[in-house]
């Protein structure tokens, strides 16, 4: 079975600054993609970022950026400059065909960032 | 164009009762997805419908079932409630597909009480 591991419950980082959020995954797939979704307070799932495993080049949105690293099954999140509308849950996912052209999420646990002023 | 509604946003329910939960797609959508998120299990996949059909479900017991209509929206219902049912229910809706996005509601507080 696929499994996501978010490594680090929470986080905080100073506002202006740099953060990374770590995720790594274990699959024997070769065919999925991978994403980042924010959660804020107000419960609604935001996408953030993705990243299609066929792809070699990282993933680039504005102030977020990941590190994909397939061999070693590792996806972390780079958010920079920070803002204090950043803090949130932020959950690690990923999609793969689950047979008959099925697809499903399986997420992280979640990692909670703060934003420091 | 109107994102995913879902309703209602909060309920309370009894043990032993059973609750009905909607979600409407955004628009030319025809995948719904729904998920159960607690803060020890996390976020699990229960199923997802397309054209009406269940194409896949999650490890839930037979008490969660669900629906989809023709016009792709769908239903999640929940027999016999227990007090561990108490959760997040969160629908996506997408166009389907590897490389497609999933679009979510802002959920159903459900608490069992």
């Amino acid at each position: 079975a696929q499994t996501v591991t978010q490594s680090q419950p929470e986080m905080s980082v100073q506002e202006a600054e740099t953060v990374t959020l770590s995720c790594t995954y274990d699959t024997s797939e070769s065919d999925y993609y991978l994403f980042w979704y924010k959660q804020p307070p107000s419960r609604q799932m935001i996408l953030v970022i993705r990243q299609e495993a066929y792809k070699q080049q990282n993933a680039t949105e504005n102030r977020f950026s990941v590190n994909f690293q397939k061999a070693a099954k590792s996806f972390s999140l780079k958010i920079s400059d920070s803002q204090l509308g950043d803090a949130a849950m932020y959950f690690c996912a990923y999609m793969m065909d689950s047979g008959a052209g099925s697809y499903q999420l399986t997420f992280g646990k979640g990692t909670k960032l703060s934003v420091i002023p | 164009k109107a994102g995913v509604t879902q309703t209602p946003r909060y309920l309370i329910k009894t043990r032993g009762q059973q609750v009905t939960l909607s979600c409407s797609p955004i628009s030319g959508h025809r995948s719904v997805s729904w998920y159960q998120q607690t803060p020890g299990q996390g976020l699990q996949f229960l199923f997802e419908y397309f054209s009406e059909t269940q194409r896949n479900k999650g490890n839930f017991p037979g008490r969660f079932s669900g629906r989809q209509f023709s016009n792709s929206r769908s239903e999640m219902n929940v027999s016999t409630l227990e007090l561990g049912d108490s959760a997040l229910y969160l629908c996506a809706s997408s166009a389907r597909g590897l490389n497609t996005e999933a679009f979510f509601g802002q959920g159903t507080r459900l608490t069992v009480v």
